[in-house]
């Protein structure tokens, strides 16, 4: 059964501290992607990667860190720099450069 | 400055009627328009796509229109149904220009019974 997870679906943390969300593809997508949507805006790319061990920045990467070890795995870092943390955040990944995207459930990030 | 607009935040519409969805964008570089569907706490999901080479896509009750010309295109459903109230997104990428996909705010969609 393919698909892309995201891990929690839910996320509580302390302002100050970095926090990682999980996700994790098994549909041997090369590229992967990070967005972030806030109420009333449409989907906002933070990160990329088109292949293992590469990632670009997206239009809103900064206070966000990321890595692509695995094929299957493309994990987050909210990092403290992030001036506005609480989100939902948005896995998703693609076969190729063009055609559609596979979106996983979604984490939702709130900083208390 | 937003590339893909998708002006009406809402819209409700009647069992059994037409809903038409509305997108117009900026980038004359786009070539690849999509739409993707979004219930709530749940990631959108892809629902059907056109390419820049035609002027219409269909898949039973979803049809997509293109208008390059007045950069506008719009997603039909009829019937329309209770099952298709959700958000949706109108999403447009260049081929030639990497892997950045630009999604527009979304259209939440209300189908009354």
């Amino acid at each position: 059964d393919g698909g892309i997870t995201q891990s929690p679906k839910y996320l509580f943390r302390k302002e100050g501290q970095n926090v990682t969300l999980s996700c994790e593809q098994n549909l041997n997508h090369d590229a992967m992607y990070w967005y972030r949507q806030d109420p009333g805006q449409g989907l906002r790319l933070i990160y990329y990667s088109q292949i293992v061990n590469d990632f670009q920045k997206g239009d809103i990467a900064e206070g966000y860190s990321v890595s692509r070890e695995k094929k299957e795995s493309f994990p987050l870092t909210v990092t403290s720099a992030q001036k506005n943390p609480t989100a939902f955040y948005l896995c998703a990944s693609s076969i190729g450069q063009v055609g559609e995207q596979f979106f996983g459930p979604g984490t939702r990030l709130t900083v208390l | 400055d937003q590339q893909v607009k998708q002006n009406s935040p809402s819209l409700s519409v009647q069992e059994g009627r037409i809903s038409i969805l509305n997108c117009d964008y900026t980038n004359s570089m786009f070539d690849y328009f999509l739409w993707y569907k979004k219930y709530p706490a749940e990631g959108p999901t892809f629902l059907i796509s056109i390419s820049s080479i035609k002027d219409k896509n269909e898949d039973g009750r979803f049809t997509v229109f293109l208008n390059k010309s007045a950069k506008h295109l719009s997603l039909h459903i009829v019937p329309s149904q209770p099952g298709d109230s959700a958000v949706y997104f109108c999403a447009a990428s260049d081929g030639t220009g990497g892997f950045k996909t630009i999604f527009g705010a979304g259209t939440r969609l209300f189908v009354k019974a």
